[in-house]
């Protein structure tokens, strides 16, 4: 069975600052996926970034940014320049190619102060 | 274009009832997803339903049910509540390809006293 490990139960940082949120997985699957997920307060889990375990390139949008290690099995998401509105839980998540149910990491509560 | 939409955003029970909870998926997606979120147990799988068929479902006893519609609808039903059913449903939408990743709604707040 496929899990997904997030060994940083809370973070903190100031604004504008550069924060990176560790992700690790484990899985004998070959093809899947990988995500990160913002819940803010309103609850509604926002997609943030998604990646394709075939490429090897890391997955960029806009400020937020994935450092892939497949061999590793790792994910990790790095948020540059973070603005108070990034302040949420951040969940990492893998879906097998083919298959219908993502598995959740335990998330990461990010505060952003001012 | 409007997201997925789940009602009701919050619903109070009594231990023995049942629940129904609604999810309308964004238009032309055609899997609806269920999940349930506590703080002990976080983000589990509870069923997914494409074109009206069942295709998945995670390890939650027979009292969880679903259903789905021909317009894509979906139905998530919780007989004879527990206290343990208190949790955040959330429900996820998707073109049937996990590499455009679940549209999630807001979810139902389910609290069972």
């Amino acid at each position: 069975a496929q899990t997904v490990t997030q060994s940083q139960p809370e973070m903190s940082v100031q604004e504008a600052e550069t924060v990176t949120l560790s992700c690790t997985y484990d899985t004998s699957e070959n093809n899947y996926y990988l995500f990160w997920y913002k819940q803010p307060p309103s609850r509604q889990m926002i997609l943030v970034i998604r990646q394709e375990a075939y490429k090897q390139q890391n997955a960029t949008e806009n400020r937020f940014s994935v450092n892939f290690q497949k061999a590793a099995k790792s994910f990790s998401l790095k948020i540059s320049d973070s603005q108070l509105g990034d302040t949420a839980m951040y969940f990492c998540a893998f879906i097998s190619q083919g298959a219908q149910k993502l598995v959740f990491g335990q998330g990461t509560r990010l505060t952003i102060n001012p | 274009k409007a997201g997925v939409t789940q009602t009701p955003r919050y619903l109070i029970k009594t231990r023995g009832q049942q629940v129904t909870l609604s999810c309308s998926p964004i238009s032309g997606h055609r899997s609806v997803s269920w999940y349930q979120q506590t703080p002990g147990q976080g983000l589990q799988f509870l069923f997914e339903y494409f074109s009206e068929t069942q295709r998945n479902k995670g390890n939650f006893p027979g009292r969880f049910s679903g259903r789905q519609f021909s317009n894509s609808r979906s139905e998530m039903n919780v007989s004879t509540l527990e206290l343990g059913d208190s949790a955040l449903y959330l429900c996820a939408s998707s073109l049937d390809s996990p590499d455009y990743g679940y549209t999630f709604g807001s979810g139902t707040r389910l609290t069972v006293v």
